[in-house]
């Protein structure tokens, strides 16, 4: 069964280094997602991606992140300079697009987790 | 806006009781209801959904939820445990057209043998 996959699934880095987090999205899926989940809160919605460009994006995704679709099969979320309230899991999603029902089923890799010191 | 409270950040039953999970939710408009289930080391896997029609939904592993509009609640329930249903538990909300989904913080869910 087709699944979403991220890379690494744990990663360490100090502060103020860049860091870039890899998802391999469903292969026929158009729409990409990035959540992140700080240890003991919400799972949070960070930014969706489609066409190549920004669709939505929360407050949390500021101008220290980025995303990137950068061949036909990676999905990149960076951080520029990481600080260490970004210690978190990052969860990579994707779906195929609207149903007629009206909502659009997002499919999760297993997360990267991210520890800044 | 749109927001979900699950009561409980830990939950334990024993084997063969019955699971109950609380979501009440939050929004202003007719909300899509989600319950995913996160094992150890994996993806967040959807476990079943209320979109429209009927309240009562089934989901894998024979997990079901009733979305009762009246008290904005999305509980997820099993008649009996099994071990393999410890995991963590997440229910989620989103509305018609939008690109992200509302999580509540999550339920851990312990079975006893």
């Amino acid at each position: 069964e087709p699944e979403v996959t991220q890379t690494p699934s744990h990663q360490v880095t100090q502060m103020g280094q860049e860091v870039i987090l890899r998802c391999v999205p469903i292969s026929n899926h158009l729409y990409f997602y990035w959540y992140r989940q700080i240890l003991g809160q919400k799972v949070e919605f960070l930014v969706s991606f489609y066409n190549n460009e920004i669709s939505e994006k929360s407050e949390i995704f500021d101008d220290q992140f980025s995303v990137e679709r950068p061949d036909g099969s990676n999905f990149t979320l960076k951080i520029r300079s990481t600080k260490l309230e970004d210690s978190a899991m990052y969860f990579c999603a994707s779906s195929e697009g609207w149903t007629s029902g009206g909502y659009n089923e997002q499919f999760f890799g297993p997360g990267t987790r991210l520890t800044v010191l | 806006a749109q927001s979900v409270t699950q009561l409980g950040s830990h939950v334990s039953v024993s084997e063969g009781a019955l699971v109950l999970l609380r979501c009440n939710y939050s929004s202003s408009v007719p909300p899509y209801l989600f319950w995913y289930v996160q094992y150890p080391n994996q993806g967040l896997q959807l476990l079943l959904k209320y979109t429209t029609g009927a309240t009562l939904v089934k989901g894998i592993n024979g997990f079901e939820a009733e979305f009762k509009k009246s008290e904005t609640s999305f509980h997820l329930t099993k008649p009996s445990a099994h071990m393999s249903d410890a995991a963590e538990y997440f229910c989620a909300v989103s509305v018609s057209g939008a690109n992200n989904l509302f999580f509540g913080t999550g339920t851990r869910l312990t079975v006893i043998p």
